[in-house]
């Protein structure tokens, strides 16, 4: 069963920071790997998608890599600004369509930027 | 464009009482369709996907049920609510299209007390 670990839990950085999100997971067998954002109480936004076949994806400030065969992916934020405080998800679609292409996630970085 | 309801935005319920949690999708058409629920201290956890009108598959045993009687419509449901059965109810859907990245509603915070 493939499983999503994220690290660190948590972080705190003042603004103006570059910073680095860590996602890994145990099956290298993905389909695609997406980057989600969730302010609290909320539901989760779509940052980045990256498909098996792509080693990075970059949307603004946002930079997203994926090593495949590794089982690692890195969130990067550049100039982090007190906005970008929320909790960072990282989810893997298998494959195979077994569980009709649900996505299996990690638990999250809860991130603070400080003004 | 296409855009997922989620209601209602909050509840408190008591243990023992049932449950309705509704979601429906504009702007697509037999898209998949996914509950998940984010319990505290964990990540978020499929409970039901649908691939179809009236086709529902449960990932992990539960008091929890759903039903899919439209193609955009997906209900989860309980007849009797345990205090385990709290947290985050996130809906989500999916197609073919659009690089199959999944789209979430805004969830549900449900208390059980």
């Amino acid at each position: 069963k493939q499983e999503v670990t994220q690290i660190p839990a948590a972080l705190s950085v003042p603004e103006g920071e570059n910073l680095v999100l860590n996602c890994s997971f145990t099956d290298s067998a993905i389909y695609n790997l997406q980057w989600f954002r969730q302010d609290p109480g909320k539901g989760l936004t779509s940052l980045l998608l990256i498909q098996s076949s792509q080693r990075e994806q970059t949307s603004g400030r946002l930079n997203a890599s994926l090593d495949k065969s590794s089982g690692r992916s890195t969130l990067y934020i550049a100039a982090s600004q007190p906005g970008d405080s929320a909790t960072y998800l990282c989810a893997v679609r298998d494959p195979d369509s077994n569980s009709g292409y649900a996505l299996n996630f990690g638990k999250g970085t809860s991130l603070l930027v400080t003004p | 464009s296409q855009t997922i309801h989620q209601w209602p935005a909050t509840l408190v319920q008591p243990v023992g009482s049932p449950l309705s949690l509704e979601c429906t999708v504009e702007g697509t058409s037999n898209p998949n369709l996914y509950w998940y629920r984010q319990a505290a201290g964990r990540g978020l956890q499929l409970l039901f996907y649908s691939v179809g009108i009236g086709q529902i598959s449960s990932e992990v045993p539960q008091n929890l049920s759903a039903s899919r009687p439209q193609d955009r419509q997906f209900i989860l449901s309980s007849k009797k609510l345990l205090l385990s059965d709290s947290g985050f109810y996130l809906c989500a859907w999916r197609t073919g299209l659009a690089k199959n990245i999944q789209y979430f509603g805004a969830g549900t915070r449900l208390s059980v007390l």
